[in-house]
């Protein structure tokens, strides 16, 4: 089966903490996506990569990092410099000439 | 900037009715426009739209593209409860730098009661 896993479906981290999301997928996609879900917000991009090894900033970066050892996988680590971290996250992957992007199902972060 | 604009935010229908869903933008480089559906979890896509006119439907569901007034409409008809959903009206505007950037809309949130 083709798609995109995310671990873990929930997560809880205390203030002060750093933690990391993972982000698999197995459609051979080159670009992948990571963006925050808030209420009434819709998604917001935090990071891209297009290629292995090469990654860019969205448009709400700041307290996240990633890295993109290897073309299935796109990890982000939210750190403790992210002031509110609670949201839900997706992550997300296409072919670079097309516009649409497959999704996984998400990681519920909570910042107690 | 480039913004995509939804709305309404929020709907309340019954079983069998039809709605329309409304998502308008402003972006340079416009490639396409891609409609989602969200029900808890991964956004589920439903239709790219990149020519004017030309409606795209399935099922229930159809939607259209006007490029020149820069909106487009998401209609439901003959509604049921498993249409409750977020949709997601996402606009492909690629710059230099990446190709396949989607900006996304706040989303509609639909909830259709029995």
């Amino acid at each position: 089966d083709g798609g995109i896993t995310q671990s873990p479906k929930y997560l809880f981290r205390k203030e002060g903490q750093n933690v990391t999301l993972s982000c698999e997928q197995n459609l051979n996609h080159d670009a992948m996506y990571w963006y925050r879900q808030d209420p009434g917000q819709g998604l917001r991009l935090i990071y891209y990569s297009q290629i292995v090894n090469d990654f860019q900033k969205g448009d709400i970066a700041e307290g996240y990092s990633v890295s993109r050892e290897k073309k299935e996988s796109f990890p982000l680590t939210v750190t403790s410099a992210q002031k509110n971290p609670t949201a839900f996250y997706l992550c997300a992957s296409s072919i670079l000439t097309r516009g649409e992007q497959f999704f996984g199902p998400g990681t519920r972060l909570t910042v107690l | 900037e480039d913004k995509v604009v939804q709305s309404p935010l929020s709907l309340v229908v019954h079983e069998g009715d039809t709605v329309t869903l409304n998502c308008s933008y402003e972006v340079t480089n416009f490639r396409s426009l891609l409609w989602y559906k969200q029900e808890k979890k991964a956004p589920t896509f439903l239709f790219m739209l990149t020519s004017s006119g030309i409606e795209k439907k399935s099922g229930r569901l159809s939607s259209i593209l006007d490029k020149k007034e820069l909106f487009s409409i998401l209609n439901i008809t003959a509604t049921q409860t498993g249409d409750s959903a977020i949709y997601l009206c996402a606009v492909e505007a690629p710059s230099s730098s990446n190709t396949g950037k989607l900006i996304f809309g706040q989303g509609t949130t639909l909830q259709v009661k029995p």
